[in-house]
């Protein structure tokens, strides 16, 4: 059984450099979501796809953040122009929509650690 | 906007005593209420939840959580601890206003467990 794969793990950055993060969903699920969570506080919403169409995005996702889904399976997070805010776990998550109230189990992958310097 | 109060941010016990974790949600629709864990340097792994149906749920490891919904409270309990569980618990909600869509979390609540 294969989870949410996220990659890298761990990246460290220079501030003012771009960085791109992976995630590859369970294989049937249809819903890709993005959070962000910093030391000492719980995931926060930042975006999430239906397929491939992305349907709701936070206020916390400046500009400087785009995530897509080209083909309704793997997604990717890029960060432009990194500021020191950016540091934190990235952490990706699938869901598989269905009538039933089963579908709204939201699974985590391991996370992607983001350090600015 | 839908919130999550998770009451206390650490909670100390001995191995093999008895746990409560708090959180209350607040909400006047319907909610889904959920418990996720998170060990150190790692993503969240789900330990129960709450859709519809009974209110008493049990979960992995040994724990339950029990929905009431007059006290708009998701309490996490286990009847007795190992020191593997000291990690950081997080308790979720999605519905409401928010839509079912996603999650809204709490702030967590580390659980120290010791010899």
């Amino acid at each position: 059984d294969t989870g949410v794969s996220q990659d890298p793990r761990h990246k460290i950055t220079k501030r003012g450099q771009n960085v791109t993060f992976r995630c590859d969903p369970i294989s049937e699920h249809n819903r890709l979501y993005w959070y962000r969570q910093t030391l000492g506080q719980g995931p926060e919403f930042l975006t999430y796809f239906q397929n491939e169409a992305q349907l709701e995005k936070s206020r916390l996702l400046s500009d400087r953040f785009s995530a897509e889904r080209p083909k309704g399976s793997f997604s990717t997070l890029e960060i432009q122009r990194t500021e020191q805010g950016d540091s934190a776990m990235y952490l990706c998550a699938s869901s598989l929509r269905s009538q039933g109230t089963s579908g709204n189990t939201i699974y985590f992958g391991e996370g992607s650690w983001l350090t600015v310097v | 906007a839908q919130s999550v109060t998770q009451l206390d941010s650490q909670v100390p016990v001995f191995e093999e005593a008895p746990v409560e974790l708090r959180c209350n949600y607040s909400s006047s629709v319907s909610v889904y209420l959920f418990w996720y864990v998170q060990y150190p340097n790692q993503g969240l792994q789900l330990l129960l939840k709450y859709l519809s149906g009974s209110t008493l749920v049990k979960g992995i490891n040994g724990f339950e959580a029990e929905f009431n919904k007059s006290q708009t409270s998701f309490h996490l309990r286990k009847p007795s601890v190992h020191i593997s569980d000291t990690a950081e618990y997080f308790c979720a909600v999605s519905g409401g206003y928010t839509g079912f869509q996603k999650l809204v979390f709490g702030t967590g609540t580390r659980l120290l467990v010791s010899p």
